[in-house]
Parts: structure tokens; sequence; C-alpha cells
């Protein structure tokens, strides 16, 4: 069973229109990020979220961005008005902490297309 | 800022030989760790080794080793006895222990292709 589930794996969508990201990370897990990649290019950390608020965000985590987890389990990403330059491949991801350490597990990534 | 360069957009190793990939990085900090991420077609990202700062020894897995030279700020991958089923991108990421957040931070990424 995968650490961490993402859905959908693709999304296309219009310019200007919302769309919502999901992660189901497994419960023991307390941190929780977004990342992103455009293609051919580096992952890129979009914002971090801790005991149900954000404790660090990028550049890049406008105010189109927004995250939540609503239900304690779901882990979303919202992006209100999308842009062309928001086409890429958006990962979620979860820290474990035990007794072999951290270890950052990430999703299987969304690919989202703007139109 | 922290940052992390990966100077090779690209490289190329034959079936069963070693290659090793380079990444360097800049920080203030005493104390982090350092990772390197596979990243096959799937586009699944895949935790292939970590290094603690602290620790004075390199790091293995298997065929995956880590040539880590603090002084130099330098993380380097050796990979032996490569295999088909190494092809994928890799990325290397650092992590500030300090950091409450635990954010990584990733360099560019190299493409390595195996041939047969």
């Amino acid at each position: 069973e995968p650490e961490v589930t993402q859905t959908p794996s693709h999304q296309v969508t219009q310019m200007g229109q919302e769309v919502i990201l999901r992660c189901v990370p497994i419960s023991n897990h307390l941190y929780f990020y977004w990342y992103r990649q455009i293609l051919g290019q580096k992952v890129e950390f979009l914002v971090s979220f801790y005991n149900n608020e954000i404790s660090e965000k990028s550049e890049i985590f406008d105010d189109q961005f927004s995250v939540e987890r609503p239900d304690g389990s779901n882990f979303t990403l919202k992006i209100r008005s999308t842009k062309l330059e928001d086409s890429a491949m958006y990962f979620c991801a979860t820290i474990r902490v035990g007794g072999a350490g951290e270890k950052l597990f990430f999703g299987s990534g969304t690919q989202l297309s703007v139109l | 800022a922290q940052t992390v360069t990966q100077s090779q957009p690209e490289m190329s190793v034959q079936e069963a030989e070693t290659v090793t990939l380079s990444c360097t990085y800049d920080t203030s900090e005493s104390d982090y760790y350092l990772f390197w991420y596979k990243q096959p077609p799937s586009r699944q990202m895949i935790l292939v080794i970590r290094q603690e700062a602290y620790k004075q020894q390199n790091a293995t897995e298997n065929r995956f080793s880590v040539n880590f030279q603090k002084a130099a700020k330098s993380f380097s991958l050796k990979i032996s006895d490569s295999q088909l089923g190494d092809a994928a991108m890799y990325f290397c990421a650092y992590r500030r222990i300090t950091s409450g957040t635990y954010k990584y931070i990733f360099g560019t990424g190299t493409r390595l292709k195996v041939l047969a």
C-alpha cells in the first residue's frame, strides 16, 4: 500500500478555471507538502503544512493557491484561477519520522494541463 | 539561502559499468541532511540514499554509494554495476536539520542513460 495516494493522475482544465488536487497520506504522517515540477525542470517547493496550518510557503505559492486538510485525512491544493504557466506535475509529499529516521514520501503526482 | 547545484544535465554509462553523478550545495548550516532521489519515466520520486552531515562515513545502499565531502560541500552519487533499470532522472536534495518544516531543496537533476 503506497504511503501517499494522489488523485487525479491527470487533470486538464481551461485557463481561469479552478482546480483541486487531492492527496491522501497514511494517517501517522505529520508534515505535508506540495511540490511541482514543470516538464524537464527541477522539483520546486510550494508549501508545507503542519498542525492544520501553513508552516512555510514559497514565492510561487501566491494568492491563487490554497491548501487545506478539511477532514483530517485528505490534503488538498486548490488553484483558484489557473494560468497556462501552472501546467506542471504536482507532487504531494509527507514526512514519516520513525526509528530509522525521517523519510519523505512522494505521491505519484498529478499532471495538470492548463489550456 | 540554501542552493543545490547539479552541473551535469545528462550522463551515459554502459551497462555493468560505474558512473558518478555530481552535486554541490551551498549552506551556512553545519547540520543537515542530503538525499538522492530517482525519478524514472513514471515520474514517481523514489529515495535512493540519505546522508546525515554529522556522519563522516559515506552512506551506501547496495550498488549506490555517496562521496560526501563536507568542506567542499560536495555530495556525489556513485552507481556501481549499472543496470538498465537505473535509467532515470536523479535529483540531489538538501534539508536543513533545524528547519521545523522539513523543507527539501532540490537540484535541477541529471538524466542518466544506461547503454546496453
